[in-house]
């Protein structure tokens, strides 16, 4: 079956400062890849996505890149700001499924 | 924003009463899905639907039933309420199959069984 692992927090930074968050997944298929963020108090919203391999997602100053050699796919962001303190979710979906499968979330929390 | 919206937005219930959830959607797609949110477990797939009146299940679907009757409306019932259902409860939508589509996500329910 499909199952994603990612990095466990809670991380915390300082403002500017680099940020990864390693994923890895396994899948029987080829999948989808996405990374979803939750402000406090708030639902999940998309960051970004990667549907083959090479791909890079980008978005806000976030990057992914779908690598199928090593079924990874870690999210970095180069100077973090207060305004990125969130949960992050990696998450992945085979090309016909119906379902997305989740990591367990990792909680960042950035300094001023 | 996806026009989806999720009432009540907050409940405390005792356990043993039933429960029902709402999710409704104004963007017309016709995949729908109930997922719940507990620490260290992500997000984790209840019931989905991928039509009018077709549902089916997810990895935790026990104690849980949904309906759809209408495309913009996702209904998820819990008949007999237990504390281990206390969560937070997020309704998504998407167009297509989420494998190359994209699923958007609903404000949350939170959720308590005392």
């Amino acid at each position: 079956g499909n199952s994603v692992t990612q990095m466990e927090g809670p991380v915390t930074l300082s403002e500017e400062a680099f940020l990864t968050i390693n994923c890895t997944y396994t899948a029987t298929g080829y999948p989808s890849l996405f990374w979803y963020v939750q402000y406090p108090g708030e639902g999940l919203q998309l960051l970004l996505k990667a549907t083959k391999a090479d791909d890079k997602g980008s978005n806000k100053g976030f990057e992914a890149t779908y690598r199928k050699e090593t079924t990874s796919f870690h999210l970095e962001k180069g100077s973090v700001q207060v305004s990125d303190s969130a949960v992050y979710f990696c998450a992945l979906s085979d090309r016909d499924d119906y379902k997305l499968s989740f990591g367990a979330g990792t909680t960042v929390t950035v300094r001023a | 924003d996806a026009g989806i919206t999720q009432s009540p937005r907050h409940k405390v219930t005792e356990t043993g009463t039933p429960v029902t959830l709402r999710c409704h959607q104004t963007e017309n797609h016709r995949y729908m899905y109930w997922y719940r949110q507990d620490p260290g477990h992500g997000l984790r797939l209840i019931h989905y639907s991928y039509g009018v009146k077709d549902t089916d299940k997810g990895e935790v679907s026990d104690g849980y039933s949904v309906s759809r009757s209408k495309t913009e409306d996702f209904l998820l019932t819990l008949e007999s309420a237990t504390s281990s259902q206390t969560s937070v409860y997020f309704c998504a939508i998407s167009r297509d199959r989420v494998g190359p589509d994209t699923q958007y996500f609903g404000p949350g329910t939170r959720l308590t069984v005392l």
